[in-house]
């Protein structure tokens, strides 16, 4: 098993320009994630998804979309990239309970609007 | 508004010591509350959790102690070696997915 897998690992964009921030996983999760972080800030929730075609805003959803079209896929959308968009993004997965058996995370993607 | 605060934001300890963080909440619908464990360059992994019906939770030389009435849960790191150096964030969750991080903790355990 890849387990969570994200593309790229590190990308340097202009303010406005746009991107699609990559997710998959092999482990059959219904429960998909993405978290931003921030020094000092922990971890904010952007945008979950509980199943194919269902997703739902988080903390901190504007300036990004997000779509699940399969099990395995959950890309995140940057539109019009903003300096505040500068981050550390990481996409996790979870069985329904992940209290239990906590999220897997993957190994994140570095960003930097200029 | 942060819905779980975490304190202290870094730690520095000595090699066997004891190593504390602490975490407060406020939303009585948390049901579930897990620790993960942050080495730089990754993301973070799950460590221990605790229901809120329980009030201690051991694994080797982790330990989580919730106080429900406080609406505070803590962790304690006993045996602390220069490995367990890491950024620590507690968390709570809703419905058993929706999980809400604290800000994190620096611990460095000195040799």
């Amino acid at each position: 098993n890849a387990g969570v897998t994200q593309t790229p690992k590190f990308r340097i964009l202009k303010i406005g320009q746009s991107m699609t921030l990559q997710c998959a996983q092999d482990m059959n999760h219904n429960y998909m994630y993405w978290y931003r972080q921030d020094p000092g800030m922990g971890l904010k929730l952007i945008y979950y998804s509980v199943g194919a075609g269902i997703t739902d805003k988080g903390e901190v959803p504007n300036g990004y979309n997000v779509s699940r079209s399969t099990t395995e896929d959950f890309p995140l959308r940057l539109e019009l990239a903003a300096p505040s968009q500068t981050s550390v993004y990481f996409c996790a997965s979870s069985y329904s309970n992940s209290g239990v058996t906590g999220l897997d995370f993957g190994p994140g993607t570095r960003l930097l609007v200029l | 508004q942060q819905q779980v605060k975490q304190s202290p934001q870094s730690l520095i300890v000595q090699k066997g010591g004891i190593s504390i963080i602490n975490c407060a909440y406020e939303n009585t619908a948390f049901d579930y509350f897990p620790w993960y464990q942050q080495f730089p360059g990754k993301g973070p992994a799950l460590l221990i959790a605790i229901r809120p019906d329980v009030s201690e939770k051991k694994e080797g030389r982790f330990t989580i102690s919730f106080n429900k009435s406080a609406k505070q849960f803590s962790l304690h790191i006993m045996d602390s070696q220069p490995g367990d150096s890491a950024t620590y964030f507690c968390a709570a969750l809703t419905g058993g997915f929706k999980t809400i991080f604290g800000a994190g903790t620096r611990l460095f355990v000195k040799a």
